[in-house]
């Protein structure tokens, strides 16, 4: 099956640096791949797809300059979170689709900012 | 606009009890739908992945079903473990689109 690899899984950052968090395809292609915000008890928020070699698409009231995105290979997409805040404090997942596996998910990266 | 509903919120069983786990949708143009577990801190695991033209799939303890044209699919577990605890979402991809559409999830508790 499918298998999404997502680094780091935790991460503490100062107020006003930037944070990298990278989602990898192990064994298939995945040319669009979507990443997700979760606050506690609360279900997943798509924040922005992302496809391969092209701009991402980013869903209403997400700042794209805020949250950066690349995908500049069939594998690897990566979230960067600039200038990060408190309020930017949450959980992060990323996902890509393989038929006919449906959608596999990484396990998530958890930010905390301080 | 897909809206995904699912019930109940939460549910706390003994072990070995049969679990019945509820998801509606509103609008029935589905490709497929899949249900998945978190655990607390955790990504996602797919359970299941039910095409539109299928009317349920089973994998072990798990038996989800689909009703397309009624909006609505259940996830049966048997036999309860307290490994089974955690939140199970439901999640149909509509036709034509690329992004998932999730319920807000049943927090399942399952005491030894």
């Amino acid at each position: 099956g499918a298998v999404v690899s997502q680094h780091p899984s935790w991460v503490i950052c100062k107020s006003g640096t930037s944070v990298k968090i990278e989602c990898r395809s192990l064994d298939f292609q995945a040319t669009t791949m979507f990443w997700y915000r979760q606050f506690p008890k609360q279900s997943l928020m798509l924040m922005a797809t992302s496809n391969e070699g092209s701009k991402a698409t980013y869903e209403q009231g997400v700042e794209k300059d805020k949250f950066l995105i690349n995908h500049a290979s069939l594998t690897l997409s990566t979230l960067t979170v600039t200038s990060a805040h408190p309020e930017d404090s949450s959980f992060y997942i990323c996902s890509a689709l393989q038929t006919p596996y449906g959608y596999t998910f990484g396990s998530g990266t958890r930010l905390t900012v301080v | 606009k897909q809206e995904v509903t699912q019930i109940p919120a939460a549910l706390s069983v003994p072990e070995g009890e049969n679990l019945v786990l509820n998801c509606s949708f509103t609008d029935s143009a589905i490709y497929n739908l899949q249900w998945f577990r978190q655990d607390p801190g955790k990504g996602l695991t797919s359970l299941l992945l039910i095409q539109s033209s299928q009317r349920e799939q089973t994998s072990g303890r798990l038996n989800a079903s689909l009703d397309k044209s009624s909006g609505r699919s259940t996830l049966y577990i048997a036999a309860s473990q307290p490994g089974d605890s955690a939140t199970y979402l439901c999640a149909p991809l509509n036709t034509g689109f690329q992004k998932l559409v999730f319920g807000t999830g049943t927090r399942l508790l399952v005491s030894p």
